[in-house]
């Protein structure tokens, strides 16, 4: 059965700090690794992994993928109120599984 | 702007009464998915089309169909909807055979059931 795994479920920063967020996963069939923002509605698309070692960045938020090791981390650097949300891991096997998410809450 | 679409938003229904919800995209995406998400848990895929192939997930249950007369919309129908199936219901699109393609969600519709 397939299986993808976020920690922690849940996680409480200021402003300014910095976040890792982990997923791992135990999966036939690996295409690629996805994480989504979900606030108040539907999931937002942030990165695809499909290689190891390489490192994608958007602004703030970075993630790598460690397909040897079947996992990978979403970095937040100064985090904002705004980042507030649920983070969600997916893998592409041809459907996509999710993890649980973490819910992420910035305080001022 | 090319996106997905749901509707209705909110949804209310009563128990045992059929009720059908609907996805249209603009992207022009050859594979289309339906997604249950409970509050607070991952969304769960219920089946997907890839072009006019309909995959069922195997504990989707029975009560849940679904729907694509064309490339561009989709329905999922609930036959008789119980209390247990409030949830919002979220579509997504992507380009399959592709290499990889993210999926792009709709803003979901949140059923409710009386």
């Amino acid at each position: 059965e397939d299986k993808v795994v976020q920690s922690p479920l849940s996680l409480v920063v200021h402003e300014g700090d910095t976040v890792t967020l982990n997923c791992s996963y135990e999966v036939t069939n690996f295409r690629s690794l996805l994480w989504y923002k979900q606030e108040k509605k539907a999931p937002t698309f942030l990165f695809m992994l499909t290689s190891s070692g390489i490192e994608k960045k958007s602004g703030r938020l970075s993630s790598i993928l460690d397909k040897k090791e079947l996992f990978s981390i979403l970095n937040i650097t100064a985090t904002q109120t705004g980042d507030s949300a649920v983070y969600l891991c997916a893998v592409d096997v041809n459907d996509m599984r999710f993890g649980a998410g973490t819910r992420l809450t910035v305080k001022p | 702007d090319a996106m997905v679409i749901q509707n209705p938003r909110y949804q209310v229904t009563q128990f045992g009464k059929p009720v059908t919800l609907s996805c249209s995209q603009t992207l022009n995406h050859n594979v289309m998915y339906w997604y249950q998400q409970k509050s607070s848990q991952a969304p769960k895929l219920l089946f997907h089309y890839y072009d006019k192939d309909f995959n069922n997930e195997a504990d989707t249950p029975d009560n849940f169909q679904s729907r694509r007369p064309n490339t561009s919309f989709c329905f999922l129908d609930i036959r008789s909807p119980g209390l247990g199936d409030a949830a919002m219901y979220l579509c997504a699109t992507s380009i399959g055979g592709i290499g990889n393609q993210p999926q792009h969600f709709g803003d979901g519709t949140r059923l409710s059931i009386l």
